[in-house]
């Protein structure tokens, strides 16, 4: 079993849905991430969260440290939005040390 | 925020011989930079951890004669991939750790052939 799962693998989506894109982990953690990466390989950060919940823009992610679990929505889908989202989780162990989640492949048609 | 130039983002070399690949922060002074390898479908994998001044720390399984590391200042890091082979072929982007997360180069791909 992965230390940092995430659901589903693949998703498309019409343009205007909401999405969820979940991610669970089973090791400790000081921090998790979402990061994501466009077809060319470019990956930007988008959150990095400790507890509770942030937004950006259309973009929200929560995380829930008691269930060791975490969400990024996206609300009011676009095209440009197609890309694949990394779910990653700096350890306790080392601050230093992140685990990256497998992606969820996000295809956002008109 | 930070922003990373890396660079060159894409190399195609000959069997054999080593590439050199650049990660420069533009505008923060890095002491500590990551460097990460993605095979096609999977996910990022993190060699080493490159340290100003002193030697990386790398990933058990990756091979520090293979994969030099060089961080001579608090704005460049380096990897070169020494006698490349086509196994070698993968996408290879660094970053650096700020106190909101992380920022990434725009990564390298190396096709060895």
């Amino acid at each position: 079993k992965n230390e940092v799962e995430q659901s589903p693998q693949n998703l498309t989506a019409q343009e205007g849905e909401f999405i969820t894109i979940n991610c669970s982990y089973s090791v400790g953690i000081s921090a998790l991430h979402w990061l994501q990466q466009h077809p060319g390989g470019g990956i930007v950060s988008l959150f990095m969260l400790s507890s509770g919940k942030k937004k950006h823009g259309r973009l929200i992610a929560t995380i829930n440290i008691q269930e060791k679990h975490s969400s990024l929505h996206i609300t009011a889908s676009h095209p440009r939005d197609s890309a694949v989202y990394i779910c990653a989780v700096s350890t306790k162990t080392s601050y230093d040390k992140v685990i990256f989640g497998p992606g969820t492949s996000l295809s956002v048609i008109p | 925020g930070a922003v990373v130039s890396q660079h060159p983002s894409r190399v195609i070399c000959k069997s054999g011989t080593s590439v050199k690949i650049e990660c420069r922060s533009l505008d923060f002074q890095a002491t500590t930079m990551f460097w990460y390898r993605q095979f096609p479908k999977q996910s990022l994998m993190l060699m080493a951890t490159s340290n100003e001044g002193s030697k990386a720390t790398y990933e058990q399984g990756v091979e520090k004669d293979k994969f030099l590391i060089n961080h001579a200042s608090l704005t460049l890091s380096t990897l070169t991939v020494t006698s490349a082979h086509p196994e070698d072929s993968s996408f290879y982007i660094c970053s650096l750790q700020q106190n909101y997360g992380y920022t990434f180069g725009s990564g390298t791909r190396l096709t060895v052939v």
